[in-house]
């Protein structure tokens, strides 16, 4: 699987927009990339998923440029709440297989927002 | 539509004992994954269970073992504890490989 490199840690101000850069040059073709969002002590959120250019949803929007070695997750006018640990991850959406890889976290990012 | 849910949600054994923690999967889902996530690290990712049969598992010893029912549900059982399998134990599901969805996770405490 495609290694990530995320920024281990980001301050931010209540109300500004956050954007987390994920680097995965070795992307294969069939991978996808997937943010999820973590809380002390709580199990992963799903947050967003993508394959290329833009995806928007209720929480972010995720920005994948043409060649995908790269993206980033935008949080619009953060709050207190969004404080967590931010995982960026890259493998096929489809496993299928008893031969593929699940899943593979990195150490993430940690968004502390302050009021 | 119910989330993946996890039984108990804190566990204390003593070292050299057993565990065994379970996961209930969202409805539809036939896949389960299990994931040690130690404090203040990331997560590693254990064992992936798929239609009752064991797909893949990580780099963790023998004595970490499970299994999947016909309902998809899952235990996952940790023989001999010991201390540094102290650690907070996560389950997701999916769709056969799809997005995972995880559950609250089970702290386990080995003393």
């Amino acid at each position: 699987l495609a290694k990530t490199t995320q920024p281990i840690s980001m301050d931010s101000y209540e109300g500004q927009e956050v954007n987390i850069t994920c680097s995965h040059n070795n992307i294969a073709t069939n991978d996808y990339i997937t943010w999820y969002q973590q809380f002390p002590s709580q199990g992963p959120r799903f947050i967003i998923q993508g394959y290329k250019t833009k995806v928007t949803n209720e929480v972010a929007s995720l920005f994948i440029p043409a060649d995908r070695k790269s993206s980033t997750l935008s949080l619009p006018r953060v709050s207190l709440s969004d404080t967590a640990v931010y995982y960026c991850l890259v493998g096929p959406s489809r496993l299928g297989s008893s031969g593929n890889t699940p899943l593979v976290f990195g150490k993430g990012t940690r968004l502390s927002v302050i009021a | 539509e119910a989330g993946v849910t996890q039984s108990p949600t804190h566990l204390i054994k003593t070292r050299g004992q057993q565990a065994t923690l379970r996961c209930s999967p969202i409805s539809g889902h036939t896949s389960v994954y299990w994931y040690q996530q130690a404090l203040g690290l990331g997560l590693q990712f254990l064992l992936w269970y798929d239609e009752g049969e064991e797909r893949n598992r990580g780099n963790f010893p023998p004595r970490f073992s499970g299994r999947q029912f016909p309902n998809y549900s899952s235990e996952l059982n940790v023989n001999a504890l010991e201390l540094e399998d102290s650690a907070l134990y996560l389950c997701a599901s999916s769709s056969r490989g799809e997005t995972q969805y995880f559950g609250p996770g089970t702290r386990l405490l080995v003393l």
